[in-house]
């Protein structure tokens, strides 16, 4: 099946405008996440939806970002008056959350953000 | 402060012979942890995964070994091959829908 799928692949904006990034889940899968992810770095957490509410949103960095989910699949994340920091690689990923607490991740391939 | 560390960023292992990669963690509250694989310009894929109430979980040539005491775990590949080239991510978790931590990675070259 469909895996998770984010658009665009690459972007490249200028400081000070706004962007957003858009993440398809694998179908069903009713917990997603998004991650930002700097050169020579991990995945850094920023937000977890459960469903269409923002369970977790600790991660975002300020006010400057937001994230959606409004049906419960497709999420986009907004950045606004974007700064040269903010590039990176944003990931999304979904996963069905168990019983048993094996919620396995499942990332999409990025977004590549460039902010000159 | 970082919660989950893999100190080392690069090992080059021959093919044939074992790779084990190492991730400590400083948060005792974590209890679910996960290895990723990357290859460049994919997302990370999932590997294996271990609860902390295992100290071992085996999947093919994949094992995961928890030893919780000192916080520290380690994924063993064998025999590595040229295709497991790529970073390992070590992520680890509170439990149950909570966001993952990752480490910074280590990259993997498997020389043939």
């Amino acid at each position: 099946g469909a895996g998770v799928s984010q658009t665009p692949s690459n972007k490249v904006t200028e400081k000070g405008k706004y962007v957003e990034l858009r993440c398809d889940p694998i179908s069903g899968h009713t917990a997603l996440y998004w991650y930002r992810q700097s050169l020579g770095q991990g995945p850094e957490f920023l937000i977890y939806f459960q469903g269409t509410g923002a369970a977790d949103d600790s991660g975002l960095p300020n006010d400057r970002f937001f994230a959606v989910r409004p049906e419960g699949s497709v999420s986009t994340l907004k950045i606004q008056r974007t700064e040269r920091g903010d590039s990176a690689v944003y990931l999304c990923a979904s996963s069905l959350p168990g019983h048993d607490s094996t919620d396995t991740q499942y990332f999409g391939p990025g977004t590549r953000l460039t902010v000159l | 402060d970082q919660q989950v560390k893999q100190n080392s960023p690069s090992l080059s292992v021959q093919e044939g012979r074992i790779s084990i990669l190492n991730c400590d963690y400083t948060n005792s509250m974590f209890d679910y942890f996960l290895w990723y694989k990357k290859y460049p310009a994919e997302g990370p894929t999932f590997l294996i995964s271990i609860s902390s109430i295992k100290d071992k979980n085996e999947d093919g040539r994949f094992t995961v070994f928890l030893n919780k005491s000192a916080k520290h775990l380690s994924l063993h590949i064998v025999p590595s091959q040229p295709g497991d080239s790529a970073v390992y991510f070590c992520a680890a978790s509170e439990g149950y829908g909570q966001n993952f931590v990752f480490g910074p990675g280590t990259r993997l070259s498997v020389l043939p």
